[in-house]
């Protein structure tokens, strides 16, 4: 159980253009999802956090303007790189969790390479 | 706001021998330390989770120490392997709070 997806797995696009990453929790309903970014050799940095029903909360420094998230239903998370430029380009991880507020376990999704060229 | 550091950043052992893997954080708030264990291009695995209400917790060749008062805890994994080889992650999380900030990371190598 806890099986977090997330599609594509990996995406290459043209500058200036905008992505939109999904992020599914398939056998549980997530509360709260995160959104992540890993660049190479470096750790995850969270960008924000998504609760159901509810806008965002994006860390300092995170523009989201830039970086749309949605949390429309308990297991589906979408985040949008608008007006993708190649610094943009980074490894993309969402992770879920359930219950109640503070709830321990996280589960990461595969991930979404996403390259701008 | 949370702050996880974590050393060493690169580590290499034989074969068999232990490592260890150290960490510190900020908020005196947080309760909650899971371990994450990262190969290339892969998500994050948790491996192992210690909570504020106990010192030390183990699974098989992988423990986990708590040191509340000097805000450490450390990794301990021991008989090491090759599949052990990768990145570790530990990170923090505040009772107040949902988010989960990581440290550093440490890439660990088992020379065979």
């Amino acid at each position: 159980g806890a099986v977090v997806s997330q599609h594509p797995s990996w995406v290459i696009c043209k500058s200036g253009t905008s992505v939109k990453i999904e992020c599914r929790s398939l056998d549980f309903q997530a509360t709260t999802m995160f959104w992540y970014r890993q660049f190479p050799k470096q750790s995850l940095m969270l960008m924000a956090t998504s609760n159901e029903g509810s806008k965002a909360t994006y860390e300092q420094g995170v523009e989201k303007d830039k970086f749309l998230i949605n949390h429309a239903s308990l297991t589906l998370s979408t985040l949008t790189v608008t007006s993708a430029h190649p610094e943009d380009s980074s490894f993309y991880i969402c992770s879920a969790t359930w219950g109640l507020a503070g709830a321990d376990t996280q589960y990461f999704g595969p991930g979404t390479r996403l390259t701008v060229l | 706001g949370e702050n996880v550091e974590q050393h060493p950043s690169t580590l290499s052992v034989q074969e068999g021998d232990s490592a260890v893997i150290k960490c510190t954080y900020s908020d005196s708030a947080s309760n909650y330390f899971p371990w994450y264990k990262q190969e290339l291009g892969k998500r994050p695995q948790l491996i192992i989770d210690i909570r504020s209400n106990v010192g030390e917790k183990k699974d098989q060749r992988i423990a986990v120490t708590l040191n509340k008062t000097a805000k450490h805890f450390s990794l301990h994994i021991t008989e090491t392997q090759p599949e052990d080889s990768a990145v570790y992650f530990c990170a923090a999380r505040a009772s107040s709070a949902s988010k989960i900030i990581f440290g550093s990371g440490t890439r660990l190598s088992i020379r065979p």
